[in-house]
């Protein structure tokens, strides 16, 4: 089974411009989660989903980032505008609750540098 | 809120040798899950081993086991002959058992970043 997918692996931009982030959690997986990693405040959760319904969006930055998860096997984060802070790794996870490992499984991350 | 706290920001290990990272958390809550993950330069998040906070046994993978402490909410990794491989930064991370709200979401520790000398 693949795991969970995510696209693009790099992106550069310009500040003020509009980036979208994608995901394909694992097959099955009713949780999906959007982690940010920086060098100061390390690894966060920005928003997490069960069955394509927003659960916490707490750690959402500010109004420029917004996620969506329109079907089981697609989401996405989007960033507008953009600006130089907002550069990370930002990663998605999937899990299945409720099984008795229920952990997270992380995709390979988008390095995003916005200069 | 759950914290986590990684104390050492580096370790160094010879191959073949054996190597303990420290974790301890702080929490209210007597059901909850630990897990540690490795991320190699890749950047990519592997799970390495996951503790349910209500089994008292301690978990093992292979070369890598845990010394839970619950009590002392301490709960350390421990790899076993050392492989060059095994070179990565490791994140201690904690997820409460309660089901609802925000309670799903992983809390990470700063990380220890591990080196693994030929």
């Amino acid at each position: 089974d693949a795991g969970v997918i995510q696209s693009p692996r790099h992106e550069v931009t310009e500040m003020g411009q509009e980036v979208t982030l994608r995901c394909k959690p694992i097959s099955g997986h009713d949780y999906l989660f959007w982690y940010r990693q920086t060098m100061m405040r390390g690894l966060e959760l920005l928003i997490y989903f069960n069955n394509n319904v927003p659960i916490d969006d707490s750690g959402m930055p500010e109004d420029r980032f917004s996620a969506k998860m329109p079907n089981a096997s697609f989401s996405t984060l989007k960033i507008q505008p953009s600006e130089p802070r907002d550069s990370a790794v930002y990663f998605c996870a999937s899990s299945l609750m409720g099984v008795v490992r229920e952990t997270q499984y992380f995709g390979p991350g988008t390095r995003l540098l916005v200069l | 809120a759950q914290t986590v706290t990684q104390s050492q920001p580096e370790m160094s290990v010879q191959e073949a040798e054996t190597v303990t990272l420290s974790c301890t958390y702080d929490t209210s809550e007597s059901d909850y899950y630990l897990f540690w993950y490795k991320q190699p330069p890749s950047r990519q998040m592997i799970l390495v081993i996951r503790q349910e906070a209500y089994k008292q046994q301690n978990a093992t993978e292979n070369r890598f086991s845990v010394n839970f402490q619950k009590a002392a909410k301490s709960f350390s990794l421990k790899i076993s002959d050392s492989q060059l491989g095994d070179a990565a930064m490791y994140f201690c991370a904690y997820r409460s058992a309660t089901s609802g709200g925000s309670n799903y979401k992983l809390t990470f520790g700063k990380g220890t970043l591990l080196t693994v000398n030929p």
